[in-house]
């Protein structure tokens, strides 16, 4: 089977860094995506990682160690609007198959 | 342009009908899904189509049954619905070879009673 472990809940003050950890267990893992969704949206796709290291993407970045089953999403200068849930999800190679942690809700305060 | 689209967006039925959702998407994409968030926003696989072919099919009740007339749509029949159906249904696409980003619909909120 596969697991994956990410906080439910995380408080940060605006303009500040806050960092979402994920942690997995699965067989044939190939990558870890991560996804923003805002209350009553869609989830909406960040960012991509298959290999080690850090992927920047403007203010946001995500991080990936293969070894450790372990990445996390890195969110700077936080704005209000960051308010959502955060979700990580891993995908299987060879499959289309993506399965979803059970996602982290960001909340911003001023 | 919507990208992947889905309707009904609120859908209120009685226990016991039968329902449909209808998705398509015009990213030209081979890949296409379905989702359930129940309300503990747990998101899951519920089917995956590539270009018509039914690839994955997670452990859902044989109620539900999915319809890909070509590999710009998808659609959700559920039959004999149930008040544990209620969640949000969201479809979504991707590339085939690099399902590394996946496009939702804006999804359909389901409510049986």
């Amino acid at each position: 089977g596969q697991s994956l472990e990410q906080p439910s809940e995380v408080t940060a003050v605006e303009g500040a860094i806050v960092q979402i950890n994920c942690t997995y267990q699965t067989s044939g893992f190939y990558g870890l995506s991560w996804y923003q969704q805002h209350d009553g949206g869609a989830p909406t796709f960040l960012s991509y990682n298959a290999l080690d290291g850090l992927e920047e993407t403007g203010r946001f970045s995500s991080f990936l160690s293969r070894s450790d089953s372990y990445g996390y999403l890195l969110l700077q200068e936080l704005q209000m609007k960051d308010s959502a849930s955060y979700f990580c999800a891993v995908r299987k190679g060879g499959y289309q198959k993506v399965t979803f942690g059970t996602g982290t809700k960001l909340q911003v305060i001023p | 342009d919507t990208a992947v689209s889905q309707t009904p967006k609120y859908l209120v039925t009685q226990m016991g009908n039968d329902k449909s959702i209808k998705c398509e998407q015009n990213l030209g994409h081979d890949t296409m899904y379905w989702y359930k968030q129940d309300s503990k926003k747990f998101l899951k696989i519920m089917f995956s189509y590539n270009n018509k072919e039914l690839i994955i099919n997670e452990t859902v009740p044989n109620r539900f049954s999915p319809k890909s007339p070509d590999k710009a749509h998808l659609n959700l029949h559920i039959n004999s619905l149930e008040l544990g159906d209620s969640a949000v249904y969201f479809c979504a696409s991707s590339q085939r070879r690099e399902n590394t980003e996946a496009f939702f619909g804006q999804g359909t909120r389901l409510t049986v009673v």
